[in-house]
C-alpha cells in the first residue's frame, strides 16, 4: 500500500513567520508532487507542482524535492491569517500515471 | 474560463436509496477523477475516467459506479446507500493522466 504521510497538526504559527509543512512518501518511482490547500468546509484547491528535485518558489510559496530521501516540503513565508486552512501533499504514482495519493493533510493555524 | 462544476450542492438520501452525482470538467479537459472525503479523513481515491473509458478505480465497492459522456462530463452513481456512504464527494479534471489535477467545489451527500 503506497502512502504518503503527513503531521495532522495544528501547526500554530505566528503572523509574519515561516511555516514549514512536510511530507513523506512510499513510492521510489514517484515523478510528481503536489500541494493543495484546503479551507473548511471547501474543495482543495493547488498551490505548488514540483518535478525536480530542488526548490520552486512561486510568491510567498516554496516547495522542496528531495527525492533520495522521499520527502517534499511547503514552506510559507510572511504567513498571513488567511493561509490558516488544512494543507495536502499528494503524490502520483509512479507505476499508474493515473492515481495521486494524497496525505491526510496538516491543520495550519496562524496566530495574529 | 469556468471551473469544474457539481451537482447537486447538497444531497439527501435514505439508507438503501441510490444517489446520483454529476461532474462537468473544466473545457478541454478529458480526465475527470472522483475521490470521497469522509468527515476528518482525507481524499480516498474512487474512479478515473478519460475519454469515456473507466481507467483506474479505488478500493471502493462496485456499488460505487459512474460514467463518462463524450462532452467529458461524469457521473457517479452510489447504489444501495450505506450511513458511511455520508461524505463529500469531489470531482476533479485534468487536461491529461499526467497534469495537475483541479478540483471542483464537490457534492456533499448525507445518508440518514
Amino acid at each position: 500500500q503506497k502512502e504518503v504521510e503527513q503531521n495532522s497538526g495544528p501547526l500554530s504559527v505566528p503572523e509574519g513567520a515561516i511555516a514549514s509543512l512536510n511530507c513523506t512518501y512510499s513510492d521510489r518511482v514517484s515523478q510528481s508532487f503536489f500541494w493543495y490547500r484546503q479551507y473548511s468546509g471547501k474543495s482543495p484547491e493547488l498551490i505548488m507542482s514540483i518535478y525536480s528535485n530542488g526548490d520552486k518558489e512561486d510568491g510567498r510559496f516554496t516547495a522542496q524535492l528531495n527525492k533520495a530521501s522521499q520527502y517534499v516540503s511547503l514552506l510559507i513565508r510572511d504567513s498571513q491569517p488567511s493561509d490558516s486552512a488544512t494543507y495536502l501533499c499528494a503524490v502520483r504514482e509512479g507505476s499508474s500515471a493515473s492515481k495521486i495519493i494524497f496525505g491526510s493533510g496538516t491543520r495550519l493555524s496562524i496566530r495574529p | 474560463e469556468a471551473g469544474v462544476t457539481q451537482s447537486p450542492t447538497h444531497l439527501i438520501k435514505t439508507r438503501g436509496q441510490q444517489a446520483t452525482l454529476r461532474c462537468s470538467p473544466i473545457s478541454g479537459h478529458t480526465s475527470v477523477y472522483w475521490y470521497q472525503q469522509a468527515l476528518g479523513l482525507g481524499l480516498q481515491f474512487l474512479l478515473w475516467y478519460d475519454e469515456g473509458e473507466e481507467r483506474n478505480r479505488g478500493n471502493f465497492p462496485p456499488r460505487f459506479s459512474g460514467r463518462q459522456f463524450p462532452n467529458y462530463s461524469s457521473e457517479l452513481n452510489v447504489n444501495a446507500l450505506e450511513l458511511e456512504d455520508s461524505a463529500l464527494y469531489l470531482c476533479a479534471s485534468a487536461g491529461s493522466a499526467y497534469n495537475e489535477q483541479f478540483f471542483g467545489p464537490g457534492t456533499r451527500l448525507t445518508v440518514l
